[in-house]
């Protein structure tokens, strides 16, 4: 079945660059997301990447894709304090509309 | 355009109490979800419906119910609720159809306690 694993907590300062860290188990895993939860709210999308791609850059954020070792990351270039938030690590496969999300990561960032 | 709406906000609820929790939709998105949020436990699904009229069970579906009578409406009961089901509740949407990336978009969340 699907798992999708992350560390509970990360914190950086201010202008650091953060690295979010995300393993999933299903080689059939067709796409791979990042979504951002702030305090008191939804979960929103941030990027999703295909797995056929090994990167994925879009502004401050660089998704890299490791098939081999079904290893994704999130990578925040000089984080702000704006970017304290929990970060879920989320799959699908092709043919099937059910998402597998992991634990979330909580960011801290500290000023 | 409000995308995904939930309510209440937040409630407290009797244990043996029912409860529906509401959710609605302006996309049109042909697929809805419930999810729970639990500390250390993070988002666990419910139940979910591919399209209006059909419901399927998720990971935790013990002690709720859902309907689909139509596209934007997608309501959760609780028929007797339990301290257990205290928890954040999310409700999502989709249109993904087979085979694209399925972005869920997700309401502001209902905070349950049950007592």
């Amino acid at each position: 079945g699907e798992d999708v694993e992350q560390s509970l907590f990360l914190s950086v300062r201010e202008g650091d660059s953060s690295v979010i860290n995300c393993t999933y188990t299903d080689s059939s895993s067709t796409y791979l997301y990042w979504y951002k939860q702030e305090p008191g709210a939804g979960l929103q999308l941030l990027t999703y990447i295909f797995s056929n791609m090994d990167m994925k850059q879009d502004q401050r954020l660089t998704v890299l894709l490791n098939k081999k070792d079904k290893h994704l990351s999130l990578r925040i270039a000089d984080t702000q304090t704006g970017d304290s938030a929990i970060y879920f690590c989320a799959e699908s496969i092709w043919g099937y509309q059910k998402v597998t999300f992991g634990i979330g990561t909580k960011l801290q960032v500290i000023p | 355009i409000a995308g995904i709406t939930q309510a209440p906000t937040s409630q407290i609820l009797a244990a043996g109490r029912r409860m529906t929790l509401r959710c609605t939709q302006d996309m049109r998105h042909n697929a809805m979800y419930w999810y729970r949020q639990d500390l250390g436990l993070g988002l666990r699904l419910i139940h979910y419906s591919n399209t209006a009229g059909t419901t399927g069970k998720g990971e935790v579906p013990d002690g709720y119910s859902v309907s689909r009578a139509n596209t934007d409406d997608f309501p959760l009961t609780l028929a007797s609720a339990v301290p257990s089901q205290t928890s954040v509740y999310f409700c999502a949407s989709s249109d993904a159809g087979l085979g694209g990336a399925d972005t869920q978009y997700f309401g502001p969340g209902t905070r349950l306690t049950v007592l």
